[in-house]
């Protein structure tokens, strides 16, 4: 079947730390990949996205590279901020004719950056 | 364009009671599919229509939840006789199925249900 899993929480970190959160996932098929984020009473907002083995996403300083090999897509920040910090849900979803689109998420990932 | 609407935004209820869920998708989008989110986890998929058509449900919706999205626009979101399990948050979403694979889904802020 069709799954994502991510490193377990929270993570915690002080400011200006390199952030680091891993994603695997298990498809049938050739995803596209999502990292979304949730900030404290909101919903969920796209962060990047890949659509193809060896893209990388990026936004708002956070990259996440689409390799195929290792079936991974790591969420990478080289200096977080007291802001960045949320719940972080990786997802993938497959596309065609067959498919529905669906996203399929992680349980996703708290990060806690303290000043 | 204002996004994904959802309403109410928070809803307690008794067990037992019947409850409603709206949402307003994206106007151009297409999709639109359904998730519930409990605490500490992931959204769960639960429905999805293409236009007006409800083309996948997941095991997870049970007999006593129902979805409908007449005219292609809004949809809203059913369950009846309510049961603590279902307190939840449930997350609408909504997107073009000529872009998705390009710009992902949009999401609204959710109906948070509480079942007492």
């Amino acid at each position: 079947g069709n799954s994502v899993t991510q490193m377990e929480g929270p993570v915690t970190l002080s400011e200006e730390a390199f952030l680091t959160i891993n994603c695997t996932y298990t498809a049938t098929g050739y995803p596209s990949l999502f990292w979304y984020v949730q900030y404290p009473g909101e919903g969920l907002q796209l962060l990047l996205k890949a659509t193809k083995a060896d893209d990388k996403g990026s936004n708002k300083g956070f990259e996440a590279t689409y390799r195929k090999e290792t079936t991974s897509f790591h969420l990478e920040k080289g200096s977080v901020q007291v802001s960045d910090s949320a719940v972080y849900f990786c997802a993938l979803s497959l596309h065609g004719s067959s498919n529905t689109g669906k996203l399929i998420f992680g349980q996703g990932t708290t990060l806690q950056v303290k000043p | 364009d204002t996004g994904v609407s959802q309403d109410p935004r928070h809803k307690i209820t008794k067990r037992g009671q019947n409850v409603t869920f709206r949402c307003d998708p994206i106007s151009e989008h297409n999709r639109l599919y359904w998730y519930r989110q409990t605490l500490g986890q992931g959204p769960e998929f639960l429905t999805y229509f293409q236009n007006e058509a409800q083309l996948e449900k997941s095991r997870l919706l049970s007999d006593r939840f129902s979805a409908e999205r007449p005219k292609g626009s809004f949809s809203t979101l059913e369950i009846q006789r309510t049961e603590q399990g279902d307190s939840a948050m449930y997350l609408c979403a909504s997107s073009s199925s000529r872009a998705v694979a390009n710009y992902g889904y949009t999401f609204g802020s959710g109906t948070r249900l509480t079942v007492v």
